[in-house]
């Protein structure tokens, strides 16, 4: 059983709607991720926190928006979404994105399969 | 270039076959390398660390390869429960933020 669990599993949407997505983990980590998982492509990381601050924000449109409001949660914000973010969106931990604790392991929730009509 | 590059497969191998996937990453300046595993329809679980000096875990091999920035796993006497996608990470430090970059996966069938 993971120690990262992520709602909805799955989720349907209109361009014009704003939902959110949860991520929550019970390892005791540092740094959260969030990925997206289309089909026949690799795993694209969109945002890193660590200890709470986000370091990374790998060119994702501000359609998404993260929010972290401590350690243990994720939240991923979405709206007016086009058909092309539908996809896997995948959550993960691990104990620490900066190197002094990275153990090289990441964690993943079973993930929100995301359609947007 | 892809950061990191696969053979999308699919690889169809009898039970009991050995089989080799390899990976190739572009940046010279990458650290630490993993294999992971993504079963249909599951999130992606670390299989196994790839240290320079290869590495042995049961049946799975790994090795690396840094001067031809190339990795490898090799898998013994394959089972069914074997079948998944196989994930090569490269783990990167850019500006004091360790990015896993992925590839796209291989992809394994075992048959009986």
């Amino acid at each position: 059983e993971t120690g990262v669990t992520q709602t909805p599993r799955h989720l349907v949407m209109g361009m014009t709607n704003k939902k959110s997505l949860k991520c929550e983990q019970h390892l005791g980590h540092n740094a959260m991720y969030w990925y997206k998982q289309s089909a026949k492509k690799p795993l694209e990381l969109m945002f890193v926190y660590n200890f709470k601050e986000q370091t990374e924000n790998n060119s994702v449109p501000s359609r998404f928006s993260p929010e972290c409001p401590n350690s243990s949660h994720l939240f991923l914000h979405l709206h007016t979404l086009q058909p092309e973010d539908s996809a896997l969106y995948l959550c993960a931990s691990s104990q620490d994105a900066s190197g002094q604790l990275n153990t090289g392991e990441l964690f993943f929730g079973e993930g929100s399969r995301l359609t947007v009509l | 270039r892809k950061e990191v590059e696969q053979d999308p497969g699919p690889f169809n191998v009898p039970e009991g076959a050995t089989v080799a996937f390899n990976c190739t990453y572009s940046n010279s300046a990458s650290q630490s390398f993993f294999w992971y595993r993504q079963d249909c329809r599951k999130e992606p679980k670390l299989l196994m660390s790839v240290y320079s000096s290869g590495n042995e875990d049961g049946r799975f091999t790994a090795q690396l390869n840094r001067a031809s920035q190339y990795i490898s796993l090799l898998i013994r006497d394959s089972k069914l429960s074997d079948s998944a996608t196989y994930l090569c990470v490269v783990n990167k430090e850019i500006s004091g933020t360790y990015k896993y970059i992925f590839g796209t996966g291989t992809r394994l069938k075992v048959l009986a």
